[in-house]
């Protein structure tokens, strides 16, 4: 398997645009998570699904945010607007609801918003 | 404050072992988990150890789980100046399996 992919792997872009980001998890996994990554603030958990389904989204910022997956093996989470606070490296990860529940993390998206 | 908790830095000489230590406060996580993380990549899975188990080794790496104390730790064995990296230790959270809680990482530094 290819691991979890995403992208674009850097994005840049000014205040006020439309960001989206992607994600395509291992196939076969039936957890999806996003994380959100800054020197300030460490990573931290975004939004998870399961099954499709947003389970937990207490973690996204503000009503700027927004996740979907439409299917399995596709995610996004997009920001509008966007802002320099903003700027950081987004990660999607996936896992498998058996075993260990160990999750597999994708490259990271680092955005930067000017 | 965090429920798991690192500290930040670690410098070690090639070929020595090295200790890198984590506390957690769930008494109820199930699984506890050492990620590595590269520069400018993502985390990737090292090894994992369920709870009811003490001492989990994988080839250089040793994993030493204390429950009473909530004490985790990795040892790494022969430090090469390719582990060079952020170490992260993370928990499953209460109540949910899925979830993982993260520490701040740990920036283990090899020294020639």
């Amino acid at each position: 398997d290819a691991g979890v992919i995403q992208s674009p792997r850097h994005e840049v872009t000014e205040m006020g645009q439309e960001v989206t980001l992607r994600c395509k998890p291992i196939s076969g996994h039936d957890y999806l998570f996003w994380y959100r990554q800054t020197m300030m603030r460490g990573l931290e958990l975004l939004i998870y699904f399961n099954n499709n389904v947003p389970i937990d989204d207490s973690g996204m910022p503000e009503d700027r945010f927004s996740a979907k997956m439409p299917n399995a093996s596709f995610s996004t989470l997009k920001i509008q607007p966007s802002e320099p606070r903003d700027s950081a490296v987004y990660f999607c990860a996936s896992s498998l609801s058996q075993g260990a529940h160990e999750q597999y993390f994708g490259p990271g998206t680092r955005l930067t918003v000017t | 404050g965090e429920d798991v908790e690192q500290s930040l830095f670690l410098s070690v000489r090639e070929g020595d072992s090295s200790v890198i230590n984590c506390t957690y406060t769930d008494s109820s996580s199930t699984y506890l988990y050492w990620y590595k993380q590269e520069p400018g990549a993502g985390l990737q899975l090292l090894t994992y150890i369920f709870s009811n188990m003490d001492m989990k080794q994988d080839q250089r790496l040793t994993v030493l789980l204390n429950k009473k104390d909530k004490h985790l730790s990795l040892r790494i064995a022969d430090t090469q100046t390719g582990d060079s990296a952020i170490y992260f230790c993370a928990e499953s959270m209460r109540g949910s399996a899925r979830q993982l809680t993260f520490g701040s990482g740990t920036q283990l530094t090899v020294l020639p």
